[in-house]
């Protein structure tokens, strides 16, 4: 099983500044790399699929990087709406589709 | 719109069973494959089980094989997750998705549409 992990876990920045999240794989997932934004309450939603592919409905402040075992989310010019928990997942070794434990980005 | 509704949580004992449905709309169900994904309270994500465009093949998580069944009915655009010999730690809120690839692709991906979820709660 590749087991997944986020860091940080608790990321506070304030809107207007950049963003940047990290999962890491304990072996490599190539790029079959997913980033999920869920927000309090709500279904989680695909942000980004392929490591770097955004998804629809998410604006290009949203951007994914990297392949092997270290993969970026980057947000830049944080606005209110993107606070939220982020997980990573992968999809090259199944089952399982491991996720990450999560990063919670707060004001 | 692609939509997807799970229905069936509830409060159930230890030891019960439980059935969980999702029905979906806006498209060609018959060609992607559906995850079952669950959240515990206050935790995060847990991949539960996946179900093929056809139904032919089926993979679950270490935690529920043997215990839970996945199945669909495609001329009634649903999934299902039978799940039997519930435990405490089966507590969670229940998410069906669809998998971003079709059957045809040969692969399985991330979920790219989501239900918003049904809690089932497994208490004496």
């Amino acid at each position: 099983e590749i087991l997944m992990t986020q860091s940080p876990a608790t990321l506070s920045v304030s809107p207007g500044e950049r963003a940047t999240l990290s999962c890491r794989a304990s072996q490599s997932v190539s790029t079959n790399l997913a980033w999920y934004q869920q927000r309090p309450g709500q279904a989680p939603r695909l942000l980004v699929y392929g490591a770097s592919t955004r998804a629809a409905g998410f604006p290009a402040r949203f951007s994914g990087s990297g392949s092997g075992t270290e993969f970026t989310l980057t947000i830049s010019s944080l606005q209110s709406e993107d606070f939220a928990v982020y997980y990573c997942q992968q999809y090259h070794n199944w089952p399982p589709y491991t996720f990450g434990q999560g990063t919670k980005l707060e004001i | 719109q692609v939509q997807l509704a799970e229905s069936g949580g509830g409060v159930v004992q230890p030891g019960r069973s439980l059935r969980l449905s999702c029905a979906t709309s806006g498209f060609a169900f018959s060609d992607y494959p559906m995850h079952w994904v669950r959240q515990a309270p206050g935790k995060g994500l847990e991949w539960v089980a996946i179900v093929s465009h056809d139904g032919r093949d089926k993979h679950y998580a270490d935690s529920v094989k043997g215990r839970f069944t996945t199945s669909r009915d495609n001329s009634g655009n649903t999934v299902y997750l039978q799940m039997n010999s519930l435990r405490a730690e089966d507590t969670a809120v229940y998410y069906c998705a669809r998998d971003i690839f079709t059957g045809s692709s040969g692969w399985y991906g991330p979920g790219d549409h989501w239900g918003q979820g049904t809690l089932v709660t497994v208490s004496s």
